[in-house]
């Protein structure tokens, strides 16, 4: 079964600190596609950031980027220079196989503080 | 570049009853998707259409719930009848292919 883990429910940050979200995965397709979603409470999923499985080169979109480890199947998030509006579920998920199935993890949800 | 459009935001209706939600992906994109996403929870994909072909539908509880996409662009999800159980959020996204999905806005549902 394909499936993704995030194994922290909960976390939080101070303003202008860093935090790591962590996101495990299993799949046996060896072409896929990695995203972290952001969801905020108005429940639109938001696309963070993207990488593809064949790339080496980690992901990085201003203050966010990733840690891809393909050997392990871990994909964490990084966020930098935390702000309030960071604050939000965040979601792992991947696109593989020929189907373009999207799976999810369960979440984690990111509090920011002054 | 309009982005995925759903409706209604917010429904509220009792058990038994039927509802049905509308959404409209970007244009071009093949590939729709509709998940449920019960408070809380990550989203589960309820069916997983490629144009007006269905994929995957395999999470989806046929003996209430139905979908279809009309000449491969708008799509209906409906429940008939809905349960309490069915009160969440549905989600609609589409993608070009293998690329990431863009998601409208939801559709809070209710049941009472």
């Amino acid at each position: 079964a394909q499936t993704v883990t995030q194994s922290q429910p909960e976390m939080s940050v101070q303003e202008a600190e860093t935090v790591t979200l962590s996101c495990t995965y299993d799949t046996s397709e060896s072409d896929y596609y990695l995203f972290w979603y952001k969801q905020p409470p108005s429940r639109q999923m938001i696309l963070v950031i993207r990488q593809e499985a064949y790339k080496q080169q980690n992901a990085t979109e201003n203050r966010f980027s990733v840690n891809f480890q393909k050997a392990a199947k871990s994909f964490s998030l990084k966020i930098s220079d935390s702000q309030l509006g960071d604050a939000a579920m965040y979601f792992c998920a991947y696109i593989a196989g020929t189907a373009s199935k999207l799976t999810f993890g369960t979440g984690t949800r990111l509090q920011v503080t002054l | 570049e309009a982005g995925v459009a759903q409706s209604p935001r917010y429904k509220i209706i009792e058990k038994r009853q039927s509802v049905a939600f509308w959404c409209n992906p970007i244009s071009g994109h093949a590939t729709l998707y509709w998940y449920q996403q019960i408070l809380g929870q990550g989203p589960k994909l309820l069916i997983q259409f490629q144009n007006n072909g269905v994929v995957d539908d395999s999470q989806l509880p046929k003996d209430r719930f139905s979908a279809e996409r009309l000449k491969g662009v708008d799509s209906t999800l409906k429940i008939q009848p809905a349960k309490l159980e069915d009160s969440a959020v549905y989600l609609c996204a589409s993608s070009f292919y293998r690329t990431e999905a863009f998601f409208g806005q939801g559709t809070r549902l209710t049941v009472v």
